[in-house]
């Protein structure tokens, strides 16, 4: 498990750069994974989902690579924007559940502009 | 573009005292979900809810919590008698179902309850 408190990682990077967040999930059960973002106040922002039958799946200007062998999830935002710093939380959830979502710890991205 | 409303924006109440965190789940949406998050801390499922009763809870959501779908509309988290430890943002979010392509969850803004 990951632990928790209030030092996130970060990541920092130029405007225009490409962005990848890093996300180690913890049930190999899993059957459904989110990236969320969320902004300082709000809440959490859908950005782009993917079922385990997946191992890659394209939104605008993001990807989500699914690695089921390492429990590996990683977001890419390309041409990354000052609008895209924020927090960025991954989520797994299995199908025998009732959809409850397990967070990971976040990675605030930081970008420079 | 339908979103999932949250009230009050902010709460503040005294240690023991009950309160009552209010939202508005997207309208086409049958599956409800309260989380919660520490300050600085990852966000935590609390409680699902689906035709009218609670389909999982974790640890977290004991018997001084409770929701309630008082009518089509709203979704409302209830603490009996806050604890200084129930301070916390609270999120409601709602799905429109468990389905491939309906399972996405969208989130509220929250609500940011201190207890003093």
């Amino acid at each position: 498990g990951e632990s928790v408190g209030l030092h996130l990682p970060t990541l920092s990077v130029q405007e225009g750069d490409n962005s990848i967040i890093n996300c180690a999930y913890s049930n190999s059960a899993s059957d459904y994974f989110i990236w969320y973002k969320q902004e300082s106040g709000k809440g959490p922002q859908f950005i782009i989902d993917i079922r385990s039958n997946m191992d890659k799946r394209q939104g605008q200007r993001v990807t989500v690579l699914l690695n089921k062998t390492v429990k590996h999830l990683s977001l890419q935002i390309a041409a990354t924007q000052p609008g895209d710093s924020a927090v960025y939380f991954c989520a797994e959830a299995y199908g025998g559940s009732q959809g409850n979502l397990i967070f990971g710890k976040g990675t605030k991205l930081s970008v420079k502009p | 573009e339908p979103e999932v409303t949250q009230t009050p924006s902010h709460q503040v109440t005294q240690m023991g005292q009950e309160v009552i965190l209010r939202c508005v789940p997207i309208s086409n949406h049958l599956y409800f979900y309260w989380y919660r998050q520490i300050l600085g801390q990852k966000v935590e499922f609390l409680v699902s809810f689906y035709n009218n009763e609670i389909s999982e809870k974790s640890e977290i959501f004991d018997d001084q919590f409770s929701v309630e779908r008082p009518d089509g509309s709203n979704f409302t988290l209830k603490i009996r008698s806050t604890k200084l430890e129930d301070s916390a943002m609270y999120f409601c979010a709602s799905a429109t179902g468990r389905l491939a392509g309906e399972e996405t969850q969208y989130f509220g803004p929250g609500t940011r309850l201190l207890v003093l």
